[in-house]
């Protein structure tokens, strides 16, 4: 079945340094990817999405590119601010059936001291 | 529009209880979500709604679960005779079926403890 795979955490980065979350995914056909995020005591967020191969999401700062070759959706940012610190999600739908509910990873937890 | 609201925010219950939990999408959203998320995990697909219709439900919802979306607005997940491993956060979501690679909007969530 479908699954999203993420690096595990906690990771700790100093303000200003350079984050990369990796992810990789398993399905079938040509699922939609995207980035949702978690701040402490609140909902999930959507971060970014990319719906077909060779996309680039991009939202705050954040960006991650679709890559099928590779089944991957890394994000990545150049300089991490302390108001980063959150959890990550990695997730996966395949709109084109009708089973297209969201697929999440673990999460990956992101803090940033400065 | 306020997004989608999910109430109560924190419920204690006693094992064996039964509770009721109840979300409002926005309102122009005709897919309404139920996940559930432990803590350290990634949010899992419990059930989902098309307007009234109930579509599809994940064999995580065992028989003691269930949702209800009778007008296609605002939905209630009733979970009977609670067991402690039923202690999670359990979050909805909506959507418009059209876009939903577009992503959902998701509720704040509703912290369940059974003690």
């Amino acid at each position: 079945g479908d699954s999203v795979t993420q690096m595990e955490g906690p990771v700790t980065l100093s303000e200003e340094a350079f984050l990369t979350i990796n992810c990789t995914y398993t399905a079938t056909g040509y699922p939609s990817l995207f980035w949702y995020v978690q701040y402490p005591g609140e909902g999930l967020q959507l971060l970014l999405k990319a719906t077909k191969a060779d996309d680039k999401g991009s939202n705050k700062g954040f960006e991650a590119t679709y890559r099928k070759e590779t089944t991957s959706f890394h994000l990545e940012k150049g300089s991490v601010q302390v108001s980063d610190s959150a959890v990550y999600f990695c997730a996966l739908s395949r709109p084109e059936t009708s089973y297209d509910k969201v697929i999440f990873g673990p999460g990956t937890s992101l803090s940033v001291i400065p | 529009d306020t997004g989608v609201s999910q109430d109560p925010r924190h419920k204690i219950t006693k094992r064996g209880q039964n509770v009721t939990f109840r979300c409002d999408p926005i309102s122009e959203h005709n897919r309404l979500y139920w996940y559930r998320q432990t803590l350290g995990q990634g949010p899992e697909f419990l059930t989902y709604f098309q307007n009234e219709a109930q579509l599809e439900k994940s064999r995580l919802l065992s028989d003691r679960f269930s949702a209800e979306r009778p007008k296609g607005s605002f939905s209630t997940l009733e979970i009977q005779r609670t067991e402690q491993g039923d202690s999670a956060m359990y979050l909805c979501a909506s959507s418009l079926w059209e876009s939903t690679n577009y992503g959902y909007t998701f509720g704040s969530g509703t912290r369940l403890t059974v003690v």
